[in-house]
């Protein structure tokens, strides 16, 4: 079936440490999206990617980082700069390739929940 | 930039009763609007969406929502909500030609058997 893949599930990383939560996609999409979800603040889009080797910030990049080395991988790396990091990651895709038609209708995954200690 | 509304962050409704939440957004232009919903233990998916065309969309479960564009806003509504409703409905929008999805907060529908 295709879909989504995020791993790990659950996440548990000490103050001062970088993590990386994997995003794998077979949906052949174009373009991925990580969001961060926190109770009562929905979901907020931290980057995204509409093509390989190319991305951009969203709203709350700061203290993350991405690559988009092949279509179906958009890593995220939380690093230590990153000053509240426990959350739940939220990674999406989307076969739209700009214009109005078809609008950005995203797939998601199930999650990473990330706690720090 | 854009930004959404929604109203109500916890509604408690009993089975059969009708249900409307609601959603504005601020943007002055062209707009694709969605309602998400998230079942528990479940993925984020979509309900419904509106692209152009008729205001009134209607989506899975028996679900359907009105584009009001004088009013900014894309209230969802479903006249008979079940248990199985209870879930958490996020509202969405991206401005025509974009490509970012903008979220609302999120609401919390439990429904009382």
């Amino acid at each position: 079936d295709g879909g989504i893949t995020q791993s790990p599930k659950y996440l548990f990383r000490k103050e001062g440490q970088n993590v990386t939560l994997s995003c794998e996609q077979n949906l052949n999409h174009d373009a991925m999206y990580w969001y961060r979800q926190d109770p009562g603040q929905g979901l907020r889009l931290i980057y995204y990617s509409q093509i390989v080797n190319d991305f951009q910030k969203g709203d709350i990049a700061e203290g993350y980082s991405v690559s988009r080395e092949k279509k179906e991988s958009f890593p995220l790396t939380v690093t230590s700069a990153q000053k509240n990091p426990t959350a739940f990651y939220l990674c999406a895709s989307s076969s739209w390739r700009g214009g109005m038609s078809g609008a950005n209708v995203l797939t998601f995954g199930a999650g990473s929940r990330l706690t720090v200690l | 930039a854009q930004s959404v509304s929604q109203h109500n962050h916890h509604v408690i409704l009993s089975e059969a009763a009708s249900l409307e939440l609601g959603c504005n957004y601020s943007y002055g232009g062209t707009v694709n609007l969605f309602w998400y919903v998230q079942y528990p233990g479940q993925h984020l998916q979509l309900l419904l969406k509106y692209f152009s065309g008729d205001p009134l969309v209607k989506g899975i479960k028996g679900f359907e929502a009105e584009f009001i564009k004088s009013k900014f806003s894309f209230n969802l509504r479903k006249p008979s909500v079940q248990w199985s409703d209870t879930a958490e409905y996020f509202c969405a929008v991206n401005a025509a030609y974009g490509n970012k999805l903008v979220f609302g907060a999120g609401t919390i529908l439990r429904v009382k058997s």
